[in-house]
């Protein structure tokens, strides 16, 4: 069964903390993704990756670093939480074959 | 600017009743569109990825339509069971790179 995992379902951080976010997948995929979804919003995406030590910023990447040291394994970083970093995040990478996304359970991230 | 817009954004369906519901995309620069469910608290889920135009996809009782001619697909559910309260997205990719422009999704909940 293809998985994607992302370690922390829920955190709560303070301000000017350092968060980490990580992601793996099993499925050997080269492409993967960081968005963030907000209510009455579509997914936005911070950062995508096409390879190891390759990465792209997406439409909202600031605030945000990310590191890809291996192939299954994409993290996001914020450097110093704020408040407007509260979100859901998700990862996601996606199939060669059709195309489609396949996500994490996403982590709902509180900065206080 | 590419917009996906997804109508309505929530709805309330009896038990057993079908529904749709719509997602509008630019036609001008069309390469799939994708729709997802995302059900609470697990991950968002691939229903199905269209190409062609006026293509017809079905999964049990969910069927999609496509038309990129005027930029319009319809997710259609048949019978609705409580299973089926999700948040339905959708999502355009305008071409062969990987990033996706996401609707707001359409919050769906089956009344029993």
């Amino acid at each position: 069964d293809v998985k994607v995992t992302q370690s922390s379902r829920y955190l709560v951080k303070r301000t000017g903390e350092k968060v980490f976010l990580e992601c793996v997948q099993d499925m050997d995929h080269e492409n993967m993704f960081w968005y963030r979804q907000d209510p009455g919003l579509g997914l936005r995406l911070i950062y995508f990756s096409y390879d190891v030590k390759m990465k792209e910023k997406g439409d909202i990447p600031e605030g945000y670093s990310v590191s890809r040291e291996k192939k299954e394994r994409f993290s996001l970083i914020l450097e110093s939480a704020s408040t407007n970093q509260t979100s859901m995040y998700l990862c996601a990478s996606i199939g060669q074959v059709v195309g489609e996304l396949f996500f994490g359970e996403g982590s709902r991230l509180t900065v206080l | 600017i590419l917009n996906v817009e997804q109508s309505p954004q929530s709805l309330h369906v009896q038990e057993g009743d079908s529904t749709n519901f719509t997602c509008s995309f630019p036609s001008s620069n069309f390469y799939a569109l994708h729709w997802y469910r995302w059900e609470t608290a697990k991950s968002p889920e691939a229903l199905f990825v269209m190409t062609l135009n006026g293509d017809e996809k079905k999964k049990g009782r969910i069927s999609a339509t496509l038309n990129t001619k005027e930029g319009y697909s319809y997710l259609y559910i048949k019978g609705s069971q409580p299973e089926d309260s999700a948040t339905y997205l959708c999502a355009s990719r305008p071409d062969s790179n990987y990033q996706l422009i996401w609707g707001a999704g359409t919050k769906l909940i089956i009344k029993p």
